[in-house]
C-alpha cells in the first residue's frame, strides 16, 4: 500500500522554464511534507518543507504547494537550472508533531533540465 | 560541521551471510534512522533511535535490526542475508526534534550473491 505517490517517474524540461514535480497522497494523518534531492552516488539533500497548517511555502527558486481537500502537493522549481537535474523524492511524516519520527517517501521523479 | 559518515561504502556478501553497517551522525544530532532504497519500492524507513532507544520501527522483519550507542553512533546488522536484501541502505541524522528535517549520509551499498 503505497501511500505517498509520485506518478511521474521522469519530467524533463527546458532551461528557464518552470519545473513542476507531483505527489499525491492517501494518509490523512499525514501533517508534516517534504522534498528532498537525490543525485547519484549520493545521499537525499533537503530541499522545503511544509506543514499541513500552510498551503504554501517559498524559498528562493523553490515553491511548495499543499492542496490537502485532493491530498496533493507540489514543488515548482523557477527557472529551472541544468544543476537542478536529480532525481526528486515527496515524503510525509504523521502524528501529532510528527511524533512517530519516520518519513513515508514516494518512489521518486528524476527531473532532466536540458540546457 | 562534517555530515553523516556511513561505512562501507560498498560492500559484497553471499546469501546466508550477516552484516553490519555502521553510522555517525552529524556532531550534536541524537537521533539516527536508517532507510533501505530500492529501484522498486523506493525508500523505506528501518527504523529510528533516539538516546540508544528505539522510538519507531518500519515493516521489516527481524533479521533487521540496529543500536545505537552513547555518542549517538548507530549500527544495523542484517542476518540470514537473501538475495532481496541488495540495496542502498541509507542512514539519516537529525537533533532529534519533532518534524526536522533528516541529513542523510552517502549510503553503503550492499549486494548480495
Amino acid at each position: 500500500d503505497q501511500q505517498v505517490k509520485q506518478n511521474s517517474p521522469s519530467l524533463s524540461v527546458q532551461e528557464g522554464r518552470i519545473s513542476i514535480l507531483n505527489c499525491d497522497y492517501t494518509n490523512s494523518m499525514f501533517d508534516y511534507f517534504l522534498w528532498y534531492k537525490k543525485y547519484p552516488a549520493e545521499g537525499p539533500t533537503f530541499l522545503i518543507s511544509i506543514s499541513s497548517i500552510k498551503d504554501k511555502n517559498e524559498d528562493g527558486r523553490f515553491t511548495v504547494f499543499l492542496n490537502k481537500s485532493a491530498k496533493h502537493l507540489s514543488l515548482h522549481i523557477v527557472p529551472s537550472q541544468p544543476g537542478d537535474s536529480a532525481v526528486y523524492f515527496c515524503a510525509a511524516s504523521e502524528g501529532s508533531g510528527g511524533s512517530n519520527y519516520k518519513l513515508t517517501f514516494g518512489k521518486g521523479t528524476l527531473l532532466t533540465v536540458n540546457p | 560541521k562534517a555530515g553523516v559518515t556511513q561505512t562501507p561504502r560498498y560492500l559484497i556478501k553471499t546469501r546466508g551471510q550477516q552484516v553490519t553497517l555502521s553510522c555517525s551522525p552529524i556532531s550534536g544530532h541524537r537521533s539516527v534512522s536508517w532507510y533501505q532504497q530500492t529501484p522498486g519500492q523506493g525508500l523505506q524507513f528501518l527504523f529510528e533511535y533516539f538516546s540508544e532507544t528505539q522510538r519507531n520501527k518500519g515493516n521489516f522483519p527481524g533479521r533487521f535490526s540496529g543500536r545505537q550507542f552513547s555518542n549517538s553512533r548507530s549500527e544495523m546488522n542484517v542476518s540470514t542475508l537473501e538475495l532481496g536484501d541488495s540495496a542502498l541502505y541509507l542512514c539519516a541524522s537529525s537533533p532529534g526534534s519533532t518534524n526536522e528535517k533528516l541529513f542523510f549520509g552517502s549510503g553503503t551499498q550492499l549486494s548480495v550473491l
